[in-house]
């Protein structure tokens, strides 16, 4: 399975844009680029996913690079209510068939007034 | 919907006892999947199934046990309880593979004495 990397914590002013990054450098070409956050105390989410264009919700923007070797997570405007810990992940496209998601430490984001 | 459910919310146990936890998807959903979550972690995948009557095993199978008897149903057993398995158990369900989003249930929080 593929991995990613991402920092350890981000800190955020609210009412500002935050760019969460994710390197997934061994990437394969079905290999989709999901999201989710947790929030204190409660089970994963979904954010976003994308496999090479750049995805809008009305959560977050997802930016794919064009080698999509690497993402970005883009929260408009941050709100005290997405601190949380956000997590990238590549859902198994192999032949394993399984789509089971490989969570890695995530990001955690903190978010000031 | 009540979306994915979890029960119990909460369970202590000795060494040594057994338990099941429960968890219920009302979405008509092929896909369910156990995780645990040790503190600071991201989540690991203990079993999962892809169909009624089918299971499989995650990264971190050993000392759990899982039935998937009705498709709305996903029971994760532990026969003889240790330790190093008081963790929060989140299960998740989807409809399909690689694009389909996961959905969490609150969590089951296992403390074992």
């Amino acid at each position: 399975d593929a991995k990613t990397t991402q920092p350890n914590s981000m800190e955020s002013n609210e009412e500002e844009p935050v760019h969460l990054p994710c390197n997934h450098s061994t990437i394969s070409g079905t290999d989709y680029i999901h999201w989710y956050r947790q929030l204190p105390s409660q089970g994963p989410e979904y954010v976003i996913h994308g496999l090479t264009s750049n995805v809008n919700n009305r959560m977050a923007s997802l930016a794919i690079a064009e080698d999509r070797k690497s993402s970005t997570l883009i929260l408009h405007r941050a709100t005290l209510r997405d601190a949380a810990v956000y997590y990238c992940i590549l859902r198994d496209g192999g032949s394993s068939n399984t789509g089971k998601l490989i969570f890695g430490q995530g990001t955690t984001l903190q978010v000031k007034p | 919907n009540a979306g994915v459910t979890q029960t119990p919310k909460f369970r202590v146990l000795k060494t040594g006892q057994s338990m099941t936890l429960l968890c219920a998807q009302d979405m008509n959903h092929e896909y369910m999947y156990w995780y645990r979550q040790d503190p600071g972690m991201g989540l690991r995948l203990i079993h999962y199934s892809v169909g009624e009557g089918t299971t499989a095993k995650g990264e971190v199978p050993d000392g759990y046990n899982v039935s998937r008897l009705k498709k709305q149903n996903f029971l994760l057993g532990l026969e003889s309880a240790a330790p190093s398995q008081t963790s929060v158990y989140f299960c998740a369900s989807s409809q399909g593979l690689y694009q389909e989003t996961q959905y969490f249930g609150p969590g089951t929080r296992l403390l074992v004495l």
